[in-house]
């Protein structure tokens, strides 16, 4: 059981919209950032969304995050299907002084 | 060209020990905190430790804590992961990351290094 919670699975059809939902507590999304993490299939984890709604240089603006209270969101505009992968969302937790994540939401392109 | 190598996995018994290793290059090592992820089998991704700049603070999942021992020596620019008491649920792909201080993201990933505790 994760501490932060995330669907499972989502899924779109190309040039679509989808966003991934990343629920936690305060002591964890509520007074800390949250990152959101692509892990392409076979590959390492890369860093997509920083500080809540930053993005890395390289990341395409078709990725981004938003934070409200202890909730957050990763949006996916122009859906294609290189960006079918597992997607996380990770924060610090305060309580347990250590970083907490998601189950990950695997996402198909229909 | 940030880069981390690990290495020092295999395959290890039920309560035996492994240490893992994490090469980094392209940065200044000694400025940056780093922290081990891991993930199972077909699982989500799991922290397991971390450690700042310095070494002088580490920190650790519960999941592991009083088993594992995360290091760093600054003049060979490597990080280290030694696990004792090893179960079948520490099987899993190892990754090194790194990080601009330890309650900041994981910006730079390695390839991971698969340890697999069975009989």
């Amino acid at each position: 059981q994760s501490v932060l919670t995330q669907p499972p699975s989502a899924s779109g059809t190309p040039g679509q919209r989808v966003t991934i939902s990343c629920s936690g507590s305060s002591s964890n999304i509520g007074t800390n950032y949250v990152y959101w993490y692509q892990q392409l299939p076979g590959t390492a984890p890369k860093l997509l969304i920083s500080r809540n709604n930053q993005r890395p240089s390289g990341v395409p603006d078709r990725f981004s995050g938003s934070k409200s209270g202890t909730s957050a969101s990763l949006a996916i505009s122009g859906l294609r299907s290189e960006d079918e992968a597992d997607y996380y969302c990770a924060a610090w937790d305060d309580s347990l002084s250590g970083w907490v994540f998601g189950g990950g939401t695997k996402l198909t392109v229909l | 060209e940030v880069q981390l190598v690990e290495s020092g996995g295999g395959l290890v018994q039920p309560g035996g020990s492994l240490r893992l290793s994490c090469a980094a290059s392209g940065f200044a090592f000694s400025s940056y905190a780093m922290s081990w992820v891991r993930q199972a089998p077909g699982k989500g991704l799991e922290w397991v430790s971390g450690i700042s700049y310095s070494g002088s603070d580490t920190y650790y999942a519960d999941s592991v804590k009083g088993r594992f021992t995360i290091s760093r020596d600054n003049s060979k620019n490597t990080l280290y992961l030694q696990m004792n008491s090893l179960r079948a649920e520490d099987t899993a792909v190892y990754y090194c990351a790194k990080q601009p201080n330890q309650v900041r993201e994981f910006d730079y990933w390695g390839q991971g290094t698969l340890v697999t505790v069975s009989s």
